[in-house]
């Protein structure tokens, strides 16, 4: 079983929609969530941390569900800009190596 | 953010040479650095924890002679590919996290090509 795994898409959607990706990771014994974005040929870049109470940041969300151990981000209002790549991404203790999951491509369009 | 600058951005080399792929945090001490390699369409791939002072560790299946890696100060680790082959031909990404955090920070990546 992979350790991350995430539906790799692609999500098209117009400009204004609303869009979910979700994650689950395998490792229970994980601390620390993450969302990068990665643009095609470019290194990845934090997007948000994911916290159990939830957290929101502008137009994306973030939630955890630690029981189901899954993740999801939830993006509002959806840019052009916003298309990327977004990689769920799950550390177990501190200073060791993440795990990424593939990546969901999504293409917001005109 | 924290800043972590790699070099070169990209080369092209001939099969059988070797290339050099440097890393450096610029703002910060990295004691531990990761070097991560992403072939097209696929994830982000651990290959090596690269410590400060000491020997890398090296994933499974990841050849430690073929992939040499020094991380001789706090804010630099280099990675040589040995005797490059077009199958090595990937896009090859460090990332530093500081001492007790949790937040990881990458370099801009090398695209590597082997002809």
């Amino acid at each position: 079983r992979k350790e991350v795994e995430q539906d790799p898409g692609p999500f098209n959607v117009p400009e204004g929609a609303t869009v979910a990706f979700n994650c689950t990771y395998s490792n229970s014994a994980s601390q620390s969530f993450f969302w990068y974005r990665q643009d095609c040929r470019k290194e990845p870049k934090l997007l948000m941390s994911v916290y159990s109470s939830g957290n929101e940041d502008g137009r994306f969300t973030a939630q955890l569900n630690r029981a189901s151990q899954y993740i999801s981000l939830l993006i509002r209002d959806s840019k052009l800009s916003d298309s990327a790549t977004y990689l769920c991404v799950v550390g177990w203790v501190r200073n060791t190596p993440l795990v990424f999951g593939k990546g969901t491509r999504l293409s917001v369009i005109a | 953010g924290a800043v972590v600058s790699q070099h070169p951005s990209r080369v092209i080399c001939k099969s059988g040479t070797s290339v050099k792929i440097e890393c450096r945090s610029l703002d910060f001490q990295a004691t531990t650095m990761f070097w991560y390699r992403q072939f097209p369409k696929q994830s982000l791939m651990l290959m090596a924890t690269s410590n400060e002072g000491s020997k890398a560790t090296y994933e499974q299946g990841v050849e430690k002679d073929k992939f040499l890696i020094n991380h001789a100060s706090l804010t630099l680790s280099t990675l040589t590919v040995t005797s490059a082959h077009p199958e090595d031909s990937s896009f090859y990404i460090c990332s530093a996290i500081i001492a007790g955090g949790t937040e990881a920070f990458f370099g801009q990546g090398t695209r590597l090509t082997v002809v």
